[in-house]
């Protein structure tokens, strides 16, 4: 059973485009919801970390959201450049107990 | 400085044998967890402790067997390995057990032959 599940799998689009990624979750009783990037070969990086009592965070040209009510979160990036190209994931966290999405690989087209 | 910091980055290995890969962070992090990454990419924990003590243990075979000799480590031993354990292992640490923010080592790429 995917607990949390990220679409689109692959998304590539052109320099300066504003681009949103979607995360879904089965479980509403979630104590944060986090997005992170993984460069290829590289580890994980925490891009923003939403607790369950907030609906958004925002840094730099990321914002993520979340409606635990519909079991969603997004990550919307703003003017997207080459250097954004990368797989984003989101997990949510319950208890000491992250699930990760497959993640969505992003590739920006100078 | 590296917050959180595993060896080695990568190990080739025979089936059959034993390794270890070791984590430390330097965070002052209450919990840390391993994670393994399969060739889809896909993330499942493993293992979870919260001041030296077990927390999470999925399904993982006892063949993987987590060791903490104090708060700033988590060390995983693996015996007889097999060829479906090649993956890229993480470790992450949080500060405390039930809400914080996953800090990330670089992984641990497993091959076994």
């Amino acid at each position: 059973k995917q607990e949390v599940t990220q679409i689109p799998a692959a998304l590539s689009v052109p320099e300066g485009e504003n681009l949103v990624l979607n995360c879904s979750f089965t479980d509403s009783a979630i104590y944060n919801l986090q997005w992170f990037r993984q460069d290829p070969g590289k580890g994980l990086t925490s891009l923003l970390l939403i607790q369950s009592s907030q609906r958004e965070q925002t840094s730099g040209r990321l914002n993520a959201s979340l409606d635990k009510s519909s079991g969603r979160s997004t990550l919307y990036i703003a003017a997207s450049q080459p250097g954004d190209s990368a797989t984003y994931l989101c997990a949510r966290g319950n208890n000491n107990d992250m699930r990760f999405g497959a993640g969505t690989r992003l590739t920006v087209k100078p | 400085d590296t917050a959180v910091s595993q060896t080695p980055k990568y190990l080739v290995t025979q089936m059959g044998n034993d390794k270890s890969i070791k984590c430390e962070q330097n965070l002052g992090h209450d919990t840390m967890y391993w994670y393994k990454q399969d060739s889809k990419k896909f993330l499942k924990i493993m293992f979870s402790y919260n001041n030296k003590e077990l927390i999470i243990n999925e399904t993982v075979p006892n063949r993987f067997s987590p060791k903490s000799p104090d708060k700033a480590h988590l060390n995983l031993h693996i015996n007889s390995l097999e060829l479906g354990d090649s993956a890229v292992y993480f470790c992450a640490s949080s500060q405390r057990f039930d809400d914080g923010e996953l800090f990330f080592g670089e992984g641990s790429r497993l091959t076994v032959l």
